[in-house]
């Protein structure tokens, strides 16, 4: 069974920072790993799909990394804007199967 | 475009009433999904359909039960409602399970039991 940790569980910046939460995962038959953003009171939002045989996908201020053999996958954020505080999901889609296991989240807040 | 809807967006039952979660999405995706979110933790899947007609179990399935006639349409059916299943419920759909496809998610469901 895929177990899927995210540390840390919160976070709290100040505006401009750079971030990286992590993911890691126990299982490493993965077809691909997706992180998701979540407002408070609202659905997920897509951010990054990576699949297995990528190292790494850029969107914006985002990029995510992906270690398949070592099960980790990093989320990293430049210049952190208030705007950016949300939890953020990783989700990763193991070969085998039709179903993505979520991590707890990581609930950010960026400070002005 | 209104995506992934849910309705209703809120909800109290009390303990052994039955109710039913309603999902559609306009996207003419195959794939639908129905998920529980527990206050602080990840979403746990309940039930998937690959198509209309195909339903299949999740992670946590007991105590609901789920068809898909249309491609459409996914409701999720509480039977006999109990204070575990206190949750925020999630649909999502997406066209397929393959390469670069993602999952578009509703804006949730918040039920309680009392």
């Amino acid at each position: 069974k895929q177990e899927v940790t995210q540390i840390p569980a919160a976070l709290s910046v100040p505006e401009g920072e750079n971030l990286v939460l992590n993911c890691s995962f126990t299982d490493s038959a993965i077809y691909n790993l997706q992180w998701f953003r979540q407002d408070p009171g609202k659905g997920l939002t897509s951010l990054l799909l990576i699949q297995s045989s990528q190292r790494e996908q850029t969107s914006g201020r985002l990029n995510a990394s992906l270690d398949k053999s070592s099960g980790r996958s990093t989320l990293y954020i430049a210049a952190s804007q208030p705007g950016d505080s949300a939890t953020y999901l990783c989700a990763p889609l193991l070969d085998a199967g039709n179903m993505l296991t979520f991590g707890g989240g990581t609930r950010l807040m960026v400070k002005p | 475009n209104a995506g992934v809807t849910q309705t209703p967006k809120f909800r109290i039952l009390k303990i052994g009433q039955s109710m039913t979660l309603q999902c559609t999405q306009d996207m003419n995706h195959n794939y639908m999904y129905w998920y529980r979110q527990d206050p602080g933790m990840g979403l746990k899947l309940i039930y998937y359909s690959v198509g209309a007609g195909i339903t299949d179990k999740g992670e946590v399935p007991n105590g609901y039960n789920v068809s898909r006639s249309t491609t459409e349409d996914f409701p999720l059916r509480l039977e006999l409602a109990a204070p575990s299943q206190t949750s925020v419920y999630f649909c999502a759909s997406s066209y397929s399970r393959v390469f670069t496809d993602t999952q578009y998610f509703g804006p949730g469901t918040r039920l309680t039991v009392l």
